[in-house]
Parts: structure tokens; sequence; C-alpha cells
């Protein structure tokens, strides 16, 4: 079954720097989207994007963030100048079509900020 | 925006025994309802989902019910298994946007 693929698995960076989070969509979807999980919190929303145009974002989706869709498989979360609070689980997810549809989700990447 | 509620928190149930988890949401214009479980280590697989124009969804020992009227919706989990052991989530979206509003998670255990 296509699943969506996120990668690295774990990155651990220092305060300050920048990171990028990338994932591999389910190749027919249309629809991409972050989502983030502090700790033993809800999984939060962060930005949507379709048709190489954000549809949709948090107030969470500041200017420390960005999305891009450099090429035709990968989507990917830039977060510049990382601070303590931006440690969180960051989840992936793609979905056919807009709207009362399913997202189907990767298995995330787990940010640690030093 | 939406605010989901979910409860209880945690669940434990002895193997075959039944697990009902409970949300509920605030926005009525919400139209979408699915249901997510997340084994330790992995990202959340969608189990069942439920939409706005419906009132109850089977899928073989999962089941979902929606009551519009009191803006809740619950998951059944019927003969219960080890392996139903994991996080669920609740979640909704609104008719008018992509982004899924999550409930706090419960962590069920299935006790053989």
């Amino acid at each position: 079954e296509p699943e969506v693929t996120q990668t690295p698995s774990h990155q651990v960076t220092q305060m300050g720097q920048e990171v990028i989070l990338r994932c591999v969509p389910i190749s027919n979807h249309l629809y991409f989207y972050w989502y983030r999980q502090i700790l033993g919190q809800k999984v939060e929303f962060l930005v949507s994007f379709y048709n190489n145009e954000i549809s949709e974002k948090s107030e969470i989706f500041d200017d420390q963030f960005s999305v891009e869709r450099p090429d035709g498989s990968n989507f990917t979360l830039k977060i510049r100048s990382t601070k303590l609070e931006d440690s969180a689980m960051y989840f992936c997810a793609s979905s056919e079509q807009d709207g009362d549809q399913p997202q189907h989700f990767g298995d995330g990447t787990r940010l640690s900020i030093l | 925006g939406e605010n989901v509620e979910q409860h209880p928190s945690t669940l434990s149930v002895q193997e075959g025994d039944s697990a009902v988890i409970k949300c509920t949401y605030s926005d009525s214009a919400s139209n979408y309802f699915p249901w997510y479980k997340q084994e330790l280590g992995k990202g959340p697989q969608l189990i069942i989902d439920i939409r706005s124009n419906v009132g109850e969804k089977k899928d073989q020992r999962i089941a979902v019910t929606l009551n519009k009227t009191a803006k809740h919706f619950s998951l059944h989990i019927t003969e219960t298994q080890p392996e139903d052991s994991a996080v669920y989530f609740c979640a909704a979206i609104l008719n008018t946007g992509n982004q899924f509003y999550f409930g706090t998670g419960t962590s069920l255990t299935v006790i053989p």
C-alpha cells in the first residue's frame, strides 16, 4: 500500500540553526500538509499546500517556517532560527482531494533542539 | 476555530471486551470525522471515518457513531485484541477548510 515517507526520523539541531524536514507524499496525491505534536499535547495543524501554493496555514506557521515542493516528489518544511520550543514530532500528510477526505500520515520526524 | 475534546485519556479493557472512546466538537460546520490509530514510533493511521450525512459506519470490529445535534462522535471497538493496544485520535474538519482538528488522544491497553 502506498505510504508517506519522512526523513530523517530524528533530527538534533542546535538552537538558532536552520532545519529542513523532508517528505515524499503518496504519488497521486495533490494536497500536502504539515502537522506537529509537542510531547503530551494535541497534534496541531501547521500548513496545507496545493498547486505550489500555501492554501491554508495556522497561527503557528509564522515567518520562521516555509514549505516548498522542490521537485515532483518531495515536500519540505524549513524552520529557520530554531528555538527550544520547536522541539516536537513533525508529521507530513497527503490527500487526493481537499476537504472531507482522509489524510494519510507519515511516521514523523522527531526534532530535538538543544 | 474548531475545538475537539476526547475522553477518556487512558482506557484499559480485558481482551474480548468492547472499548468506547468519545469525542465532542464545537463547530456545527464540521462535516468529516476520521479516527486514527497511532502505534509506538509510527504515524497516525486512518482506521475509520464518517461524514456528517451519516449516523453510523461499521468496518468489521470497528464502528463509529455520529450525533450531529449533540456534536459528538464515538469509536466502538468490539472483541478487542492485544494488537488493538495503541493511542487513538479523533479529528474533525470544517466544511470550509483543510485542517484537521485533533483530540488529545486515548491510550488504549488491551489486557490479555
